[in-house]
């Protein structure tokens, strides 16, 4: 199975650019890579997802080296209101339908 | 708004109840999930459906017994809980199982 790790967490300024790292070593040749937001006491929110090297949508930035065991989402001039969990998931090929989300990575955005 | 809904959004039941979450998406899609998380743990997949089979069970105890009657409802029926059955339980939705997920707002679930 393809596990996913990223740093617990991470503080940043409002304003700055952040990027987040998630390593997934293990990730099969059909997975792709997707990120997801969660505020406290909702539903994970979609962010973005990619297969191979940088995708770019209204909201963030992925970036995926051509090996890709590793993936950067990168969430430009953030703001108080991106404070969040950010999840990196990859699947579902990695052996049957399975998603496994890690523990995220706990983004805290300062004024 | 996601286009999936849950009910009820919060649940008090003690451990001899009989329970059931429901789970609606009005996006035409055609897999759903459910999903457990508990206090400060990430989100664990249970059951996955596809086109209303169910796809994947990931080891979850029996006492959790899911159903899927359409393809735009979703149910998690509840039976015998344990105290550390108390979670947020979420479900989403897919196009297919390789696309994006939408997820509902989830049920608070207390099992006393």
């Amino acid at each position: 199975l393809a596990k996913t790790t990223q740093p617990i967490s991470m503080d940043s300024y409002e304003g700055q650019e952040v990027n987040i790292t998630c390593s997934h070593n293990n990730i099969a040749t059909n997975d792709y890579i997707t990120w997801y937001q969660q505020f406290p006491s909702q539903g994970p929110r979609f962010i973005i997802q990619g297969y191979k090297t940088k995708v770019t949508n209204e909201v963030a930035s992925l970036f995926i080296p051509a090996d890709r065991k590793s993936s950067t989402l990168s969430l430009p001039r953030v703001s108080l209101s991106d404070t969040a969990v950010y999840y990196c998931l990859v699947g579902p090929y990695s052996g049957t339908y399975k998603y496994i989300f890690g523990t995220g990575t706990r983004l805290k955005v300062l004024a | 708004e996601t286009g999936v809904t849950q009910t009820p959004r919060h649940l008090v039941m003690g451990m001899t109840n009989k329970k059931s979450l429901k789970c609606e998406q009005h996006l035409g899609h055609n897999a759903m999930y459910w999903y457990k998380q508990s206090a400060k743990k990430p989100l664990e997949l249970m059951f996955v459906y596809s086109l209303e089979e169910r796809v994947e069970n990931n080891s979850v105890p029996s006492r959790f017994s899911p159903e899927c009657p359409n393809s735009s409802h979703l149910f998690l029926h509840l039976h015998t809980l344990q105290p550390e059955d108390s979670a947020l339980y979420l479900c989403a939705s897919s196009q297919d199982v390789d696309n994006e997920q939408f997820f509902g707002p989830g049920t608070r679930l207390t099992v006393l």
